[in-house]
């Protein structure tokens, strides 16, 4: 079946604007994650979303980042008024459930703030 | 909160030589290691991941144990060949219960051919 998928793959912004990523998990799974990679660095949790439960958020670096997402959809990740230490890729996992299960990665999107 | 080290940053070895990448993790509550290959400009992808009521687990060319007591757990690939050339990243499941993945900061690995 169909993996998870990412968009834009790419992504070019000005310091100072909004910017919104798109990710579709694989269907059935309820769990998704959000991660960061810094080029040469390892991947840095964002973000979890589990069912309907409130999601943990305790890996956002600061107040201008967000995710939202519907039931076990579709998230969306915003940055607000990026910054040029924003600029990475940020890639998005989903698994079938917690506790152990395997997480599958999207092919990130990658973030450059000029 | 969980923090996962990963030595050595790069390694290189002839093909057919073996490759062993080691890991530590902080919190003796984690219970799920897996571990990612990386090419250049792809997604990361599971080649492996052990649970912590085993210490090994194979798979073909490629290996992982698990030491719960010391904390620390690694990846063995036997018969290298150059397509293993990759970014491998070891992670550890968070201490919250939830299934976030505290990951290493990535070995390099060259195979020479």
């Amino acid at each position: 079946g169909a993996g998870v998928s990412q968009s834009p793959s790419n992504k070019v912004t000005e310091k100072g604007k909004d910017v919104e990523l798109r990710c579709d998990p694989i269907s059935g799974h309820t769990a998704l994650y959000w991660y960061r990679q810094r080029l040469g660095q390892g991947l840095e949790f964002l973000i979890y979303f589990q069912g309907n439960s409130a999601p943990d958020k305790s890996g956002l670096p600061s107040d201008r980042f967000s995710a939202e997402r519907t039931g076990e959809s579709v998230s969306t990740l915003t940055i607000q008024r990026t910054q040029q230490e924003d600029s990475a890729v940020y890639l998005c996992a989903s698994s079938l459930t917690t506790g152990l299960e395997t997480q599958y990665f999207g092919p990130g999107t990658r973030l450059l703030v000029l | 909160g969980e923090n996962v080290e990963q030595h050595p940053s790069t390694l290189s070895v002839q093909e057919g030589d073996s490759a062993v990448i080691k890991c530590t993790y902080s919190d003796s509550a984690s219970n799920y290691f897996p571990w990612y290959k990386q090419e250049l400009g792809k997604r990361p992808q599971l080649i492996i991941d052990i649970r912590s009521n085993v210490g090994e687990k194979k798979d073909q060319r490629i290996a992982v144990t698990l030491n719960k007591t010391a904390k620390h757990f690694s990846l063995h690939i036997t018969e290298t060949q150059p397509e293993d050339s990759a970014v491998y990243f070891c992670a550890a499941s968070g201490v919250t219960g939830a299934n976030n993945l505290f990951f290493g900061t990535g070995t390099r690995l060259t195979v020479i051919p």
